[in-house]
């Protein structure tokens, strides 16, 4: 298994609170992404980081930003979280992911999130 | 813009039957395309991916998926379903954005596998 790992795995919070994901990887992968897993909509994608520093907003994006300070590490934070941000957060990690090519992401177990 | 549809949000076989789950993709450039299998409460795993050569791709488990360009087409196949695959699927396909690859993901399909 890829060595992806995020924290916290369960988290309930209060709506308007701040909340920081974090995904850690040991596989030194340049591409790291930020998913939601929604009942009805798959997988959508929220953040993604092509390199230190260097990131890029998906589909999603709104009410989300991200921070990767470090190859390992790549943070979701919600700035002040929504009820509707309820969910479950997936971080993948891939190899390739440049122009023209596209290597197979691999995905962290997931962190539920439940805002009341 | 690329997306993908998956027909069927859930499917029902019994064990040793085949399985077929449907994805079409649209895209405006040949595509790279992945099937995931997603068991309960984990992260997904991929089964088989296509991106240029052989139209018909082997993956893990048994699975198989056939590239059709002129039907849009790339489902899911295994002659017989055991009661292990009863899992949710995903087929993506991936889109280019602002340089760097990305993957759109269909709703899924959950399998459901019964004895």
């Amino acid at each position: 298994d890829a060595g992806i790992t995020q924290s916290p795995r369960h988290k309930v919070t209060e709506t308007g609170t701040p909340v920081t994901l974090r995904c850690h990887q040991t596989e030194n992968h340049r591409y790291m992404y930020w998913y939601r897993q929604d009942p009805g909509h798959g997988l959508r994608l929220i953040h993604y980081s092509y390199g230190v520093k260097d990131t890029d907003k998906g589909e999603v994006s709104d009410g989300y930003s991200v921070s990767r300070s470090k190859t390992e590490d790549f943070l979701l934070t919600l700035e002040s979280a929504t009820s509707s941000q309820t969910s479950v957060y997936f971080c993948a990690i891939s190899e390739q992911g440049g122009l023209g090519s596209m290597d197979e992401q691999y995905f962290g177990p997931g962190t539920r999130l439940t805002v009341t | 813009a690329q997306s993908v549809t998956q027909l069927g949000s859930h499917v029902s076989v019994s064990e040793g039957a085949l399985v077929l789950l449907r994805c079409n993709y649209s895209s405006s450039v040949p595509p790279y395309l992945f099937w995931y299998v997603q068991y309960p409460n984990q992260g997904l795993q991929l089964l088989l991916k296509y991106t240029t050569g052989a139209t018909l791709v082997k993956g893990i488990n048994g699975f198989e998926a056939e590239f059709k360009k002129s039907e849009t087409s790339f489902h899911l196949t295994k002659p017989s379903a055991h009661m292990s695959d009863a899992a949710e699927y995903f087929c993506a396909v991936a889109l280019m954005n602002s340089g760097y690859s990305t993957l759109t993901f269909g709703k899924g399909t959950m399998l459901l596998v019964s004895p």
